[in-house]
């Protein structure tokens, strides 16, 4: 089945550390967006990629990296300088930035920092 | 600044009846909406979406209605089930800087209950 799988679906992490989430796709995307969600939030950008070996930083990319070496894995770096790295995260991929609006999410990853 | 807003939180309807969400943006440079629907712990799944240069698109039970001149878009389900259940995000594209890509910006959500 074609999809987007992020893993693990729980993370804890003791503060001060720095933490890798699992994005891989399989519907032959070329972008790929990593967004953030609070509760009482709406889903805020973090990084997005629109072909292999780019990214572009998104709205709130402070404490993060990511890395896009193959067309179907986009995994995020959640950095000890995130002042705030608990939340869920989502990885999400569409067709092409430039003509496709529509976005296929993954499960999610959601971390707990303490 | 808030550019894309649902000023509910919440909405609580009877099963069979018409749910209606709500979503106000501000940028004029959007040029597509998109509902998105979302179950606590997964990924949002696309619903329905509309261009700037229609005002009504239907797909089964679900309708977006865009006024462009007021900056409003609704989502109509009729009629509502308990399944329908959920967080809905209100969601609009723009082109970035450039116009050699686009990225979506989202609203906080609405959550409806769709009561048996």
């Amino acid at each position: 089945d074609g999809g987007i799988t992020q893993s693990p679906k729980y993370l804890f992490r003791k503060e001060g550390q720095n933490v890798t989430l699992s994005c891989e796709q399989n519907l032959n995307h070329d972008a790929m967006y990593w967004y953030r969600q609070d509760p009482g939030q709406g889903l805020r950008l973090i990084y997005y990629s629109q072909i292999v070996n780019d990214f572009q930083k998104g709205d709130i990319a402070e404490g993060y990296s990511v890395s896009r070496e193959k067309k179907e894995s986009f995994p995020l770096t959640v950095t000890s300088a995130q002042k705030n790295p608990t939340a869920f995260y989502l990885c999400a991929s569409s067709i092409s930035s430039r003509i496709g609006y529509e976005q296929y999410f993954g499960p999610g990853t959601r971390l707990t920092v303490t | 600044d808030q550019q894309v807003k649902q000023n509910s939180p919440s909405l609580s309807v009877q099963e069979g009846r018409i749910s209606i969400l709500n979503c106000d943006y501000t940028n004029s440079m959007f040029d597509y909406f998109l509902w998105y629907k979302k179950y606590p712990a997964e990924g949002p799944t696309f619903l329905i979406s509309i261009s700037s240069i229609k005002d009504k698109n239907e797909d089964g039970r679900f309708t977006v209605f865009l006024n462009k001149s007021a900056k409003h878009l609704s989502l109509h389900i009729v009629p509502s089930q308990p399944g329908d259940s959920a967080v809905y995000f209100c969601a609009a594209r723009t082109p970035n800087s450039g116009g050699s890509n686009y990225k979506l910006t989202f609203g906080k959500g609405t959550l409806l209950t769709v009561n048996p």
